[in-house]
């Protein structure tokens, strides 16, 4: 069975600080996708990044990166200088390789205090 | 533009009453999903399915139901066997290998 685990429930950094979000996975799919997606307070989400399993390679968007370790099942997000904009519940998501059992972790709450 | 929409954004659902909640697509998506977030809670898949006139039950989805009549469209029931239906429900939609896309959401509450 697959699942998705985001220790921390919720967040809260000062303006400006770095955060990293943490996602650890289980999975027995050799080949598997991983997705982080953000949840403002209007309730929509928002995807940030794909990242298929034979792809270690961390990736940089701007003030975003993501980490992904497959030794230790994990996926991180870390946003560098946070802004209040960046408040929002994030949520980190595994699927088989094509599409099939989408599995959402219960989300990390970020607050971001000016 | 090419998107998802849900509607109405906000339900309100009588005790004993059965409510359908709309979602329509234009990305030519084959796979549609229904999900269920209860507050301060992640998602929890109630339907999906992955091609036309065919569906597959999710994590929860006693007290619900779907059709896929058409490619662009997947209507959730929440049936009055659901007994506790307040929620906010999204859908999304996808190809394989591709990111679901999300809809804005419907916020279903009892009177």
């Amino acid at each position: 069975a697959q699942k998705v685990t985001q220790a921390q429930t919720e967040i809260s950094v000062v303006e400006k600080e770095d955060v990293t979000l943490d996602c650890v996975y289980e999975t027995r799919d050799t080949t598997y996708y991983l997705f982080w997606y953000k949840q403002p307070p209007s309730g929509e989400l928002v995807f940030l990044i794909r990242r298929n399993s034979f792809d270690e390679q961390n990736e940089i968007s701007g003030r975003y990166s993501w980490n992904f370790q497959k030794s230790t099942s994990s996926f991180n997000f870390t946003i560098t200088a946070s802004q209040v904009v960046d408040s929002a519940v994030y949520f980190c998501a595994l699927s088989g390789n094509y599409g099939q059992n989408f599995v959402f972790g219960p989300g990390t709450r970020l607050s971001v205090l000016p | 533009d090419g998107g998802i929409t849900q509607s109405p954004k906000y339900l309100f659902r009588k005790e004993g009453q059965n409510v359908t909640l709309s979602c329509e697509q234009n990305l030519n998506h084959d796979a549609m999903y229904w999900y269920r977030q209860d507050p301060g809670q992640g998602l929890r898949l109630i339907y999906y399915s992955q091609i036309v006139n065919d569906f597959q039950k999710g994590d929860i989805a006693e007290g619900y139901s779907v059709s896929r009549e058409k490619k662009e469209s997947f209507p959730l029931t929440v049936t009055s066997a659901q007994k506790n239906p307040t929620a906010f429900y999204l859908c999304a939609s996808s190809i394989p290998l591709q990111p679901q896309h999300f809809g804005d959401g419907t916020r279903l509450s009892i009177l």
